[in-house]
């Protein structure tokens, strides 16, 4: 089935940019959705369908997807902002959605 | 604003079923044209969708689990319902309940049950 590599960890000093990977074979011919999920809740959908914000998302959220990676993109960071982080799209072979490995976020 | 409640036993022993059940407010599960799935998550892991169905009565599953699971609706209750069979240790996690949208994002989920597969 589909695979979709993220890396284990990002650092990033608050106020910069954190810039997440998710890659998968030509990925950029799929929708990639990005969840949030901070230590004992549920996942939130912060990206969907690349670069879509959900309605209370803050515009620090970004996406891009092109080629073999899509990248999530998170500007001005804040100590709110550390969570773990996936991506995932849909398996149309076989109609299931397929998450990514995740990304632990540290904020400095 | 649709919710999702999971319910169901928390501890199974291996090579029992597993069955678990999810309240749906908000939302039909047999009129609104989305997907009902399940989700779950190892402690301390990742993501794994475990399959879902359709307003229609359609199901699809991840090919790792086909042979032991089962997703099925009550419209009546509007509740769905997960059945994992002969469960291992492998098969303890948080399960989530969830509506996705038709081949796209999950837009909502619920809080996720945590249920341990052990004699």
């Amino acid at each position: 089935s589909y695979v979709l590599t993220q890396p284990p960890s990002v650092s990033v000093a608050p106020g910069k940019t954190a810039r997440i990977s998710c890659g998968g074979n030509n990925i950029g011919s799929k929708g990639v959705h990005w969840y949030q999920q901070k230590p004992g809740q549920a996942p939130v959908l912060v990206i969907y369908y690349d670069s879509d914000r959900p309605s209370g998302i803050p515009e620090r959220f970004s996406g891009s997807n092109s080629g073999n990676t899509a990248t999530l993109t998170i500007s001005r960071v804040e100590a709110g902002d550390e969570a773990d982080y996936y991506c995932q799209v849909w398996d149309t072979n076989s109609d299931f959605g397929v998450f990514g490995t995740g990304t632990k976020v540290t904020v400095l | 604003q649709v919710q999702l409640q999971e319910s169901g036993p928390r501890l199974v022993k291996p090579s029992e079923t597993l069955s678990l059940t999810c309240a749906v407010s908000g939302g039909s599960v047999n009129n609104d044209p989305y997907y009902w799935s399940w989700i779950r998550q190892p402690p301390g892991k990742g993501l794994e969708y475990i399959g879902h169905i359709f307003y229609s009565g359609s199901t699809s599953y991840n090919p790792s689990l086909l042979s032991r699971v089962t997703i099925s609706f009550n419209p009546s209750k509007n509740q769905f319902s997960l059945i994992l069979t002969s469960v291992t240790a492998a098969d303890t996690a948080l399960y989530y309940c969830a509506r996705t949208s038709v081949s796209g994002p999950v837009e909502y989920w619920g809080q996720g049950t945590l249920v341990t597969v052990s004699s």
